[in-house]
């Protein structure tokens, strides 16, 4: 019983393409995130998603969307898709309960954009 | 600016040693640090963490250290099993704002490398 899941795994995809990865948390977490590896393998938040307040990450391109349906559910949207958007995309989601934070990652969905 | 330093990208480790994996901020408002394991084609998953309240949390094999004034910390796995062998990621978290998180700031990672 996967914690957080997100689909696809894999994704190749042509440059200009519009794609979206969807990610879904079972464990009742108040924030959602997204994080991006880029190909030195450094691990960089893109997004937070709490109550409805969206945080950006002000290095993120416009491009990158995310879209949440319900609080179990944070979607990243990417349109018009560059070579240099390849990387792998986790999703996470965090719960925090007497001074203790609870962080949970996807398995990651790896992007290649030719 | 890296905010979150591992500066040893890789650690080779003799099975049943101890494995000390070292971590630096350079961000004081950081109170809360968290080591990550990940495998390859996996999501990082949580090993450990400690809140700046606390020098020392311990967990089975595994010990975090934290010395706040030398905004350092450690992962300590005794003994090392070829199980460990994976790339670690150190973390850290500026106070809940109880409204959107900022998320975690990650390291680099060091690849441990645990030999028979």
């Amino acid at each position: 019983d996967t914690a957080v899941s997100q689909t696809p795994k894999y994704l190749v995809t042509q440059m200009g393409n519009d794609k979206s990865i969807k990610c879904e948390q079972n464990l009742g977490h108040d924030t959602m995130y997204w994080y991006k590896q880029d190909s030195k393998k450094f691990l960089k938040i893109m997004f937070s998603y709490n109550n409805k307040e969206l945080i950006i990450n002000e290095t993120v391109p416009n491009r990158f969307s995310p879209k949440s349906p319900d609080k179990a559910h944070l979607n990243l949207h990417i349109n018009s898709l560059e070579l240099g958007d390849s990387a792998v995309y986790f999703c996470a989601s965090s719960h925090f309960n007497r001074g203790v934070y609870g962080y949970t990652f996807g398995s990651g969905t790896r992007l290649t954009v030719v | 600016d890296q905010q979150v330093k591992q500066n040893s990208p890789s650690l080779s480790v003799q099975e049943g040693r101890i494995s000390i994996l070292n971590c630096d901020y350079t961000n004081s408002m950081f109170d809360y640090f968290l080591w990550y394991k990940k495998y390859p084609a996996e999501g990082p998953t949580f090993l450990i963490s400690i809140s700046s309240i606390k020098d020392k949390n311990e967990d089975g094999r595994f010990t975090v250290f934290l010395n706040k004034s030398a905004k350092h910390l450690s992962l300590h796995i005794v003994p090392s099993q070829p199980g460990d062998s994976a790339v670690y990621f150190c973390a850290a978290s500026e106070p809940y704002s109880g409204g959107g998180a900022d998320g975690l700031t990650f390291g680099k990672g060091t690849h441990l490398i645990i030999q028979p």
